[in-house]
């Protein structure tokens, strides 16, 4: 069974450009979580989707970020503009719905230069 | 507020055991789990305990939870140098909201 998949991998951006980070969850796992990740720190939620509505964006900088996941399965993580102080991280995690297992994507690094 | 606590930096000899600690604040926390990440991935699920257990073992793995001192650990039996990476401990909501808090990682080395 393929696990979280995320792209792109590495991202590199100068400051003030928009980018976008892609998600597939696991096949059948109807919440999807995106997470940033500092160097050195643990991962800190950003948005969590039940199906295709966002339960829980208290922590997502709507100033400039947005996501989406408008059939319930893919989501996409946009930032417009990008600052420096974004450089990080941007891990995708999934589970199945009353199950307490997340199993995380291998994240995509994103430098704003 | 939610706040999980590690110390940053454990080194321990190949063979030996290791024993991470982590201290979390919310007594309400329902399940407390252990995640392994290895440098460029993501994290990977090692273990959890449910906030009713003393203990739980699972092959060379073993947590203990003192939920009067809110005080995890998790004890590497014989480790291997494949064992080296960042270790997270989080600790989780139950309910629908399902908050997971995660501290921010000792990083194990294991020496040959």
């Amino acid at each position: 069974e393929a696990g979280v998949v995320q792209s792109p991998r590495y991202k590199i951006i100068e400051k003030k450009q928009p980018v976008a980070f892609w998600c597939n969850p696991i096949s059948g796992h109807n919440t999807l979580y995106w997470y940033l990740q500092n160097l050195g720190q643990g991962p800190e939620l950003l948005i969590r989707y039940e199906n295709e509505e966002a339960v829980d964006d208290s922590q997502l900088p709507k100033d400039r970020f947005s996501a989406e996941r408008l059939k319930g399965v893919d989501s996409t993580l946009k930032i417009q503009p990008a600052e420096l102080g974004d450089s990080a991280v941007y891990l995708c995690a999934s589970k199945q719905t009353g199950s307490y297992e997340q199993y995380f994507g291998p994240g995509t690094r994103l430098t704003v230069t | 507020g939610e706040d999980v606590e590690q110390s940053l930096f454990l080194s321990v000899r190949e063979g030996d055991s290791s024993v991470i600690n982590c201290t979390y604040t919310d007594s309400s926390s329902t399940y407390l789990y252990w995640y392994k990440q290895e440098p460029g991935a993501g994290l990977q699920l090692l273990t959890y305990i449910f906030s009713n257990m003393d203990m739980k073992q699972d092959q060379r793995l073993t947590v203990l939870l003192n939920k009067k001192d809110k005080h995890l650990s998790l004890r590497i039996a014989d480790t291997q140098t494949g064992d080296s990476a960042i270790y997270f401990c989080a600790e989780g909501l139950s309910g629908g909201y399902q908050k997971v808090t995660f501290g921010t990682g000792t990083k194990l080395q294991v020496i040959p």
